[in-house]
C-alpha cells in the first residue's frame, strides 16, 4: 500500500450537481496530482498542487478546481457535473527526490458516476 | 507535446509463458523519465519502475525486466514465467524534467494470464 487514501470510494451524482473528492497524501509528500481515468483509457492529468499552490494544469475546464491544505491533503471540486465526468478519479502524492524529480504514488481512486 | 503509445490493447497468455508489453514514446525534450504502472481490478495504480533518459541500462527485478532503447524511443516490459496474479492493465507513462512533471500515460495493455 502507498499510504495515499481517497474518499469516498464511490459516488453517484446527477447532472448539474457539484462534487468534492478528497485525498490524503503519503507522509512526507508535499505534492498532490489529480488524474481522471475514463473507462478503458489511460489517466489524464487534471492539475497538480505543490506546497498549497497550483503547479500546473491539464486540459480541463475551470469547473474543475482544487485545493491543497497545510498538511498537504487535497480536494478536487467539480461544478456543474456533466455525464462525461463519469470516471475514476485518481490522486497521486509525491515529493522531489535528491535528483530533483519525483515518483507519483497513487491512491485507490474515487469512482464517480453522473446520471 | 509528448505522447505514449501502447499498441497492444489486450494480450492473453497461459501461465508460465513469457510476455512482452510494448511502449513507444515521443518527446522533443532530452531529459525525461519513463514509468510503468500496474492497475489490478481494484483500480489502484501500482508503481513498478522509473528510468531517466540518461540511463539506458536494462533492469531486472525478479520476473520483471525492462528494455529501454532511446534509438527506437521504446521502453518495453517483459514478464518471465507469467502468473495469474500478473493479470492487470499495465500503463507506460512519461514525464518531463521541467515544470509540473505531469505524467502522460499510454492507453494501457490489458494482460490476461490463464491458468
Amino acid at each position: 500500500e502507498t499510504g495515499v487514501t481517497q474518499s469516498p470510494t464511490h459516488l453517484i451524482k446527477t447532472r448539474g450537481q457539484q462534487v468534492t473528492l478528497r485525498c490524503s497524501s503519503q507522509s512526507g509528500h508535499n505534492t498532490v496530482s489529480w488524474y481522471q481515468q475514463a473507462l478503458g483509457q489511460g489517466p489524464q492529468f487534471i492539475f497538480q498542487y505543490y506546497r498549497e499552490e497550483e503547479n500546473g494544469r491539464g486540459n480541463f475546464p475551470p469547473r474543475f478546481s482544487g485545493l491543497q491544505f497545510p498538511n498537504y491533503s487535497s480536494e478536487l471540486n467539480v461544478n456543474a457535473l456533466e455525464l462525461d465526468d463519469s470516471a475514476l478519479y485518481l490522486c497521486a502524492s509525491s515529493t522531489p527526490d535528491r535528483l530533483g524529480t519525483d515518483t507519483q504514488y497513487f491512491g485507490p481512486g474515487t469512482r464517480l458516476t453522473v446520471l | 507535446a509528448q505522447k505514449v503509445t501502447q499498441a497492444q490493447t489486450e494480450i492473453s497468455v497461459v501461465e508460465k509463458e513469457d510476455v512482452t508489453l510494448d511502449c513507444v514514446y515521443e518527446t522533443r525534450d532530452t531529459t525525461y523519465y519513463l514509468f510503468w504502472y500496474k492497475q489490478p481490478p481494484s483500480g489502484e495504480l501500482v508503481f513498478l519502475i522509473r528510468r531517466n533518459s540518461f540511463d539506458e541500462q536494462n533492469e531486472i527485478s525478479g520476473r520483471y525486466s525492462w528494455n529501454f532503447q532511446k534509438s527506437t524511443s521504446s521502453f518495453n516490459f517483459t514478464i518471465t514465467a507469467s502468473q495469474v496474479v500478473d493479470s492487470a492493465v499495465y500503463f507506460c507513462a512519461l514525464t518531463l524534467d521541467t515544470g509540473r512533471r505531469a505524467l502522460t500515460f499510454g492507453s494501457g495493455t490489458r494482460l490476461q494470464v490463464q491458468p
